[in-house]
């Protein structure tokens, strides 16, 4: 199994362009969600989906965050406008039954 | 919300040695998830805990779910140096892992040879 596979790994723009990250889940996980880890404030939880659906998106930080699932395979999370303080590591997990949750690489996006 | 207090933050140890960290909560959780990072990579499962009072092991690794519901430990025997990495605490928000996961800040592990 290839994982969960996230893409870009590595995003540098520059404050005010828009940013894409990618996500495959892990292939029959019907649940998939979407992380951000700083050093100030750890893992958060920013979005989930189950069965493709938006179910939670109360942690998502504004209105310049959206996240989208069109099908079972992939998901993409997208900040526009970016800003500096949006600048992390994001993480996208996918999940099939119970709790346990499978990480992808994560992309480490830079906001200048 | 529900929090997950890990300690220590860090900890600097001699190869060799045995490692623990606990986390806390003023919550009741059902599960509670161990994952390690290593750095430029996700989160990777180490333990998973479901019944209070469970002792779990993994290898050298040794994870117990606290009669309260309320904490649990993990602990490492005979430290190497590809422990080193973030350990993290983490459980379901509600209870059920639809709703995601609440994470510990974390535990930085750090051997010196």
């Amino acid at each position: 199994d290839a994982g969960v596979i996230q893409s870009p790994r590595h995003e540098v723009t520059e404050m005010g362009q828009e940013v894409t990250l990618r996500c495959k889940p892990i292939s029959g996980h019907n649940s998939l969600f979407w992380y951000r880890q700083t050093m100030m404030r750890g893992l958060e939880l920013l979005i989930y989906f189950n069965n493709n659906v938006p179910i939670d998106d109360s942690g998502m930080p504004e209105d310049r965050f959206s996240a989208k699932m069109p099908n079972a395979s992939f998901s993409t999370l997208k900040i526009q406008p970016s800003e500096p303080r949006d600048s992390a590591v994001y993480f996208c997990a996918s999940r099939d039954r119970g709790d346990i949750q499978y990480f992808g690489a994560g992309t480490r996006l830079s906001v200048l | 919300g529900q929090q997950l207090n890990q300690s220590p933050q860090s900890m600097f140890i001699q190869e060799g040695e045995d490692v623990s960290m606990n986390c806390t909560s003023s919550s009741i959780f059902n599960t509670w998830l161990w994952y390690k990072q290593e750095p430029g990579e996700g989160p990777v499962l180490l333990i998973a805990l479901y019944k209070a009072g469970e002792l779990t092991s993994n290898g050298r690794l040794t994870a117990q779910f606290g009669i309260t519901r309320k904490d649990s430990f993990l602990n490492i025997s005979a430290s190497i140096p590809s422990d080193v990495g973030i350990y993290f605490c983490a459980g379901p928000r509600s209870g059920g892992g639809a709703d995601g996961l609440t994470f510990g800040k974390g535990t930085h592990l750090i051997i010196q040879p």
